[in-house]
C-alpha cells in the first residue's frame, strides 16, 4: 500500500532562518510520482512540485530546493532564507506512474510558522 | 495551469440537510477530483469524475452520500447528502492539467 509520512507536525522559526520539512514514503510501484503542496491560511491548495520516480536530480526553484533520494524513500523540501509569507501547512504526496486513476495519497502535513 | 472556482465558498448547513457544491474549471480537462479535508487533518480522496462515465468512489465513499456529477469538460459537482456533523470538512476540487490542481475549497459546518 502506498503511504506518505511527514513526521513533523508543527515547525517554528524565526525570518531568515532555513527550515527543511521531511517526508518518507512507501510505495511498491516502481514508478511513481512525487508532490509537495502549499496550504496558506486561506485553505487554498498550492502545487509546487512534481518529481517521477526516475529523477533524482535534485532541483531548485528560488528559495525552494527539493532533495529527493531513491535509496531512503525520502523526498524532502527546504525553505531557504524564509519569511513570514511562507507560514502555512505543507503538505507531501504520491501517486501512481501512468495509472488509471491519478490518485494522491497526502502525508498528514507540516505547518510552518515563520517568526518576524 | 487551470483556474479552478468553487461555490459557495463557505456554508452552513442544519443536520439530515443536502448541500450541492460546484467546480468550474476555465479549460477543459478530462479527469476532476473531490477531496474532503475534515479539520486538522490531511485531505482524502473521495471520487473520481471523469465526464461521460459514472463517478469512481474511494473506499468508504459511496454514491448515496456524495453523488457526482460531469455533464461535461468543464464543470462538475458534489453533493453532500444527509448531512452530520461529522461531514464538517472543507471539500477541494481539483483538476489534472497536466499537473494537478485545486480548487479554493468550500468550507462546510453541519450544525
Amino acid at each position: 500500500a502506498q503511504k506518505v509520512t511527514q513526521a513533523q507536525t508543527e515547525i517554528s522559526v524565526v525570518e531568515k532562518e532555513d527550515v527543511t520539512l521531511d517526508c518518507v514514503y512507501e510505495t511498491r510501484d516502481t514508478t511513481y510520482y512525487l508532490f509537495w503542496y502549499k496550504q496558506p491560511p486561506s485553505g487554498e491548495l498550492v502545487f509546487l512540485i512534481r518529481r517521477n520516480s526516475f529523477d533524482e536530480q535534485n532541483e531548485i526553484s528560488g528559495r525552494y530546493s527539493w532533495n529527493f533520494q531513491k535509496s531512503t524513500s525520502s523526498f524532502n523540501f527546504t525553505i531557504t532564507a524564509s519569511q513570514v509569507v511562507d507560514s502555512a501547512v505543507y503538505f507531501c504526496a504520491l501517486s501512481e506512474w501512468g495509472g488509471a486513476t491519478n490518485k494522491l495519497i497526502f502525508g498528514t502535513g507540516t505547518l510552518l510558522a515563520v517568526q518576524p | 495551469s487551470a483556474v479552478i472556482s468553487q461555490k459557495p465558498s463557505r456554508d452552513i448547513c442544519q443536520r439530515g440537510t443536502s448541500l450541492t457544491i460546484q467546480c468550474q474549471v476555465d479549460s477543459q480537462v478530462t479527469m476532476m477530483f473531490w477531496y474532503r479535508q475534515q479539520p486538522g487533518q490531511s485531505l482524502t480522496l473521495i471520487a473520481t469524475a471523469n465526464q461521460g462515465s459514472e463517478a469512481t468512489y474511494e473506499s468508504g465513499f459511496v454514491i448515496d452520500k456524495f453523488p457526482i456529477s460531469r455533464p461535461n469538460l468543464t464543470f462538475s459537482t458534489l453533493t453532500v447528502s444527509n448531512m452530520s456533523p461529522e461531514d464538517s470538512s472543507i471539500y477541494l476540487c481539483s483538476v489534472l492539467d497536466y499537473e494537478q490542481y485545486f480548487g479554493p475549497g468550500t468550507r462546510l459546518t453541519v450544525t
